[in-house]
């Protein structure tokens, strides 16, 4: 069975300070990659995702992700964070239909 | 268009009652799944349906929870004799195709349960 460990449960970044988000995850075949946001009282918004190819894939607001197959990592990256971007992120593989989501990280930003 | 809607957005009920979730996919999305947001368990697959179908429902949590959904559209989610474990975020999300994990998955803003 898929699974998906995010081991940060809070992480506090200055604003204009760079960000890494970090994933890993367990699944026998391709897997197929997600990063999704929370906003507070909000449902979860696609930032990116990774089925196949090149290993860097772009996001909305200015997010990255880099698959990393000999680490079973893809970690979220942001080179510079708004206070906007304060939100829960969450990982998830994909298998079949359903998502398997890690337990997602907290991240608030610091003026 | 419209995004995917639920309702209510907060129900708070008391234990031992019944309860029915609303999820309104996105219009023309086949693909319609149920998903629970709690404390200390993370979000969790209940189940899912193709058309008015549900191939994978693995993931709900006793036989007190069933789903519906008719019309190939609209979807309930009913739980029965509520217990105070049941409280948590229910969030619904429809996908265009399905069977496909790489068919994105839009989430509506979920119900907050609270079982008193």
């Amino acid at each position: 069975a898929q699974s998906v460990t995010q081991p940060d449960i809070h992480i506090t970044v200055s604003e204009g300070a760079s960000l890494e988000l970090r994933c890993n995850y367990s699944y026998g075949a391709t897997p197929y990659l997600f990063w999704y946001v929370q906003s507070p009282g909000q449902g979860l918004q696609l930032l990116l995702k990774y089925f196949s190819g090149d290993t860097l894939v772009q996001g909305i607001k200015g997010f990255e992700a880099e698959f990393k197959r000999s680490q079973s990592s893809f970690n979220l990256r942001k080179p510079s964070v708004h206070w906007s971007d304060a939100a829960e992120y969450f990982c998830a593989v994909g298998a079949y239909e359903k998502l398997t989501f890690g337990t997602g990280t907290r991240l608030t930003i610091i003026p | 268009g419209a995004g995917v809607s639920q309702s209510p957005s907060n129900k708070v009920t008391e234990k031992g009652k019944d309860v029915e979730l609303r999820c309104d996919p996105i219009s023309g999305h086949t693909a319609l799944y149920w998903y629970r947001q709690s404390l200390g368990q993370g979000l969790e697959f209940l189940i899912y349906f193709q058309g008015n179908s549900a191939p994978d429902k693995s993931g709900l949590p006793s036989d007190r929870f069933s789903a519906e959904r008719t019309g190939g559209s609209v979807s309930t989610l009913t739980i029965q004799r509520t217990q105070q474990e049941d409280s948590a975020v229910y969030l619904c999300a429809s996908s265009l195709t399905s069977g496909r994990a790489t068919d994105t998955q839009y989430f509506g803003p979920g119900t907050r349960l609270t079982v008193l």
